[in-house]
């Protein structure tokens, strides 16, 4: 069975703080991943895309991806009581098959 | 319209009734999925379809029916479902599948519950 795992949280930071979500996927053929944000009641939004291992930077949002280790994260930076959501981590190996991790639930305190 | 659009946003059936739920992307995408959000569970992909033919059939029970008239919409019709198939059904669409069907858009999806 080809997973990605994320801890369910919640993850609590206060305002402004550095917010580090993480996610680990089985599957050695993900070729790409993907960050979602989920409000609650709502559909889930792409706020991050990462190809190569490495870091990508897009404003407050950084995704690591580490494919040796099997290992994707996503830090938030100067987090925001509007970041409170849950974040879902994804992976796809190509055609049209993307796993979907189950979220981690993420709360800002202002 | 902008996005991807879904109706009904709630709905509640009956077990012996039928209905239908709609999906229609305004990307110009060339690709749409139906998922399932249960609680505290991951998506399940439940359909692709790609250029109108359907390329993912993700062993969903055959209560379950999508049809793909073109590829600006997509249809879910409903049978004869279970308790155990209230969730959210999320329509999403890509533009790219082998480059970028991991970037998905999703519709607002509808609200399912089966009584």
């Amino acid at each position: 069975q080809k997973e990605v795992e994320q801890n369910s949280g919640p993850l609590s930071v206060p305002e402004g703080a550095i917010a580090s979500l993480n996610c680990t996927y089985s599957d050695r053929g993900s070729q790409s991943f993907f960050w979602y944000r989920q409000y609650s009641g709502k559909s889930p939004e792409l706020i991050m895309s990462i190809y190569s291992n490495g870091d990508k930077e897009d404003g407050r949002f950084t995704a690591q991806l580490n494919k040796a280790s099997q290992y994707v994260s996503l830090l938030i930076r100067d987090s925001q009581p509007s970041d409170s959501a849950t974040y879902l981590c994804a992976g796809h190996t190509g055609g049209f098959k993307t796993i979907f991790g189950a979220g981690t639930r993420l709360f800002v305190k202002a | 319209e902008t996005g991807v659009t879904q109706t009904p946003r709630h709905l509640v059936m009956g077990m012996t009734n039928k209905k239908s739920l709609k999906c229609e992307q305004h990307l110009g995408h060339n690709a749409m999925y139906w998922y399932k959000q249960s609680a505290k569970k991951p998506l399940e992909l439940m359909f692709v379809y790609s250029l109108e033919e359907r390329v993912e059939n993700n062993s969903v029970p055959s209560r379950f029916s999508p049809e793909c008239p073109n590829s600006s919409h997509l249809f879910l019709h409903l049978h004869t479902l279970q308790p155990e198939d209230s969730a959210l059904y999320l329509c999403a669409s890509s533009q790219d599948r082998l480059a970028g069907g991991g970037e998905q858009y999703f519709g607002p999806g509808t609200r399912l519950t089966v009584t």
